[in-house]
């Protein structure tokens, strides 16, 4: 299962709403996590099962979608939400991530 | 909550091996399934393999098929990740993840072990 991530890259702003996209090539229900990851840290994961925000995690974060379109948004992007973005699909084997997304500011 | 404790980083030659440990520090491994994902130098992340949740099978991605084994010893709660025929390409940073809210989404991670494969 391809996952394909949109926008490879943006630039915004604090305060901004981002909306990423992620896209599978096969309907994988909602079996589909995201991750941020800082330079030279290891990924942390977001939100799993396409909605669920995981514990901890700030609540401007959200997720939506089920079958093969998925979205992470940030409702109000903060100066730490600067970081890349990936998916993955738990769904089947092999576990893919998509290529990611990096937020840098505008 | 639990951590997971890499090795350190390492060095090698085209052609070697690696063996990459990753050690459950509170917690047992048998209560979970680990994952292994590497990131070249500015790249995306890559999943190798784990142990399937299921029936605790080792699962490899076709990627690196035949070269790669992934074993655990519960008696030491340690699992480790054996890459050989290393070329330039292995050269990344090697994860090790796995999940406690739920087997499939990974919310615990080692902090990464550096390989570097050149002559």
């Amino acid at each position: 299962i391809q996952l394909t991530q949109s926008p490879s890259s943006l630039s915004a702003s604090v305060g901004d709403r981002v909306t990423i996209t992620c896209r599978a090539s096969q309907g994988i229900s909602t079996y589909l996590a995201w991750y941020q990851q800082k330079p030279g840290k290891a990924p942390k994961l977001l939100i799993y099962a396409a909605s669920i925000l995981q514990r901890g995690v700030p609540s401007r974060f959200s997720g939506s979608g089920s079958g093969t379109d998925f979205t992470l948004s940030i409702s109000s992007l903060q100066p730490e939400d600067f970081a890349t973005y990936y998916c993955q699909q738990p769904k089947s084997y092999p576990r893919t991530f998509g290529q990611g997304t990096k937020v840098e500011i505008k | 909550q639990f951590h997971l404790v890499q090795s350190g980083a390492e060095v090698r030659k085209p052609g070697a091996s690696v063996k990459v440990s990753c050690k459950v520090s509170g917690n047992t491994l048998r209560e979970l399934s680990i994952h292994w994902v590497r990131q070249a130098p500015g790249k995306g992340l890559e999943w190798m393999g784990g142990f399937d949740p299921e029936d605790g099978e080792a699962i490899y991605s076709q990627m690196f098929q035949g070269r790669v084994t992934m074993t655990e010893d519960t008696s030491t709660d340690t699992t480790y990740m054996e890459l050989s025929s290393l070329r330039s390409e292995d050269t990344a940073v090697y994860y090790c993840a796995t999940g406690t809210i739920h087997p499939y989404y990974m919310d615990v991670w080692g902090k990464g072990t550096t390989v570097t494969v050149s002559s």
